[in-house]
């Protein structure tokens, strides 16, 4: 089956820090790749996504490139705000179930002005 | 303006109380589901639903209910809940690009 394997947190930064959050998976085919971002007290939002394979996926500073031949989606963002901490989640859909997100555990970051 | 909208945000019942979660979506989406969020363990689905009364198990089903009478409204019912199903629950509904949540009900059951 699929899942998201991320990397486990909490983070905490500094302003202006670099962040990354490491995700890597394991689908059948080439799944739909997402990140999340959940901020204290509110749903998920999506903060980026990439379809195949190379796509770069960008929002708000932050990126993500879909490596296939690593199964990896990692997020980077070069200059991190205190805006920025929340819960961030790596997710995949596969193309058998479309519709159905497959979640890793989440990754805490919080940055410290 | 896209919304999910559940109720209530928070909720604290005891063993046995049947509850029910309401859901509503805005967007005409076929597609809505339910999810938990529990530490380290993401989010894993309950129940999804394609259609109008078209519902299908996900991952961790056992002890839930969902009818899907309207598009609109996703409904999770606990008949009988126990602790082990205190968690924070959020509700989506997905269109063609993206899956909009809505803001998850704190659920604790003593």
């Amino acid at each position: 089956g699929n899942s998201v394997t991320q990397m486990e947190g909490p983070v905490t930064l500094s302003e202006e820090a670099f962040l990354t959050i490491n995700c890597t998976y394991t689908a059948t085919g080439y799944p739909s790749l997402f990140w999340y971002v959940q901020y204290p007290g509110e749903g998920l939002q999506l903060l980026l996504k990439a379809t195949k394979a190379d796509d770069k996926g960008s929002n708000k500073g932050f990126e993500a490139t879909y490596r296939k031949e690593t199964t990896s989606f990692h997020l980077e963002k070069g200059s991190v705000q205190v805006s920025d901490s929340a819960v961030y989640f790596c997710a995949l859909s596969d193309h058998a179930n479309d519709y159905k997100l497959s979640f890793g555990a989440g990754t805490t970051v919080t940055v410290r002005a | 303006e896209a919304q999910v909208t559940q109720n209530p945000r928070y909720l604290i019942t005891v063993t046995g109380k049947k509850l029910t979660v309401t859901c509503s979506q805005n967007m005409n989406h076929e597609y809505m589901s339910w999810y938990r969020q529990d530490p380290g363990l993401g989010l894993r689905q309950i129940y999804y639903s394609m259609n109008v009364e078209v519902t299908d198990k996900g991952d961790v089903p056992e002890g839930y209910k969902v009818s899907r009478k309207e598009k609109r409204n996703f409904p999770l019912i606990l008949e009988s809940p126990s602790p082990n199903q205190t968690s924070l629950y959020f509700c989506a509904s997905r269109g063609a690009t993206e899956a909009f949540f809505g803001q998850g009900t704190r659920l604790t059951v003593v």
